[in-house]
């Protein structure tokens, strides 16, 4: 069984901080990807980031970046100096394959409010 | 290039009634999803396609729900008799096949919120 859990449901914070979104998945499978989505409040499901499981460098991608640890299970998304528009909910979601498709499991979803 | 289109994007029945969904995906993409989302939740798969066959439907509360995709193009969700708990956004999703579907990133349209009532 696979799953993905977030643990934080809703976080507030001030223009310009940082702030970490954290994601901790479970699956037996060595060979599996992992996903970030945004779902601002239009309620559209934006691709952030795809992960595969051989890949462990960090990656940064403007303000955004994304500490992948396969030894805790954990592939956390960072917001640098986060902004008004960051205000979503983000999603990470974890992709095994089931040898005729694709087995897709999002998390709960951890709300952010970013405050002016 | 155009997104995920779906319509309509709201939908409001009363319980027992029949309702459906339509999803146009991305041109090129041959795999399409159905996903349920409910208020507080993250999506909730329903059904896979590869063009116009089934790859996975195991979610899918078949004795109420139904999905097909002629032509391998466009799709459509049904659902027939709604119960109150069926009310949720359905997400369409479309995915270009990689080399292994296990690395296919979805992009997904704006969805249909459903309330039953």
């Amino acid at each position: 069984a696979q799953k993905v859990t977030q643990a934080q449901t809703e976080i507030s914070v001030v223009e310009k901080e940082d702030v970490t979104l954290d994601c901790v998945y479970e699956t037996r499978d060595t060979t599996y990807y992992l996903f970030w989505y945004k779902q601002p409040p239009s309620g559209e499901l934006v691709f952030l980031i795809r992960r595969n499981s051989f890949d462990e460098q960090n990656e940064i991608s403007g303000r955004y970046s994304w500490n992948f640890q396969k030894s805790t299970s954990s592939f956390n998304f960072t917001i640098t100096a986060s902004q008004v528009v960051d205000s979503a909910v983000y999603f990470c979601a974890l992709s095994e394959d089931q040898g005729y498709g694709q087995n897709f499991v999002f998390g709960p979803g951890t709300r952010l409010s970013v405050l002016p | 290039e155009a997104g995920v289109a779906q319509s309509p994007r709201y939908k409001i029945i009363e319980k027992r009634q029949s309702v459906a969904f339509w999803c146009n995906p991305i041109s090129g993409h041959a795999t399409l999803y159905w996903y349920q989302q409910i208020l507080g939740q993250g999506p909730k798969l329903l059904i896979q396609f590869q063009n116009n066959g089934v790859v996975d439907d195991s979610q899918l509360p078949k004795d109420r729900f139904s999905a097909e995709r002629l032509k391998g193009v466009d799709s459509t969700l049904k659902i027939q008799p709604a119960k109150l708990e069926d009310s949720a956004v359905y997400l369409c999703a479309s995915s270009l096949d990689r080399l292994r579907p296990v690395q296919n990133e979805q992009f997904f349209g704006p969805g249909t919120r459903l309330t039953v009532l």
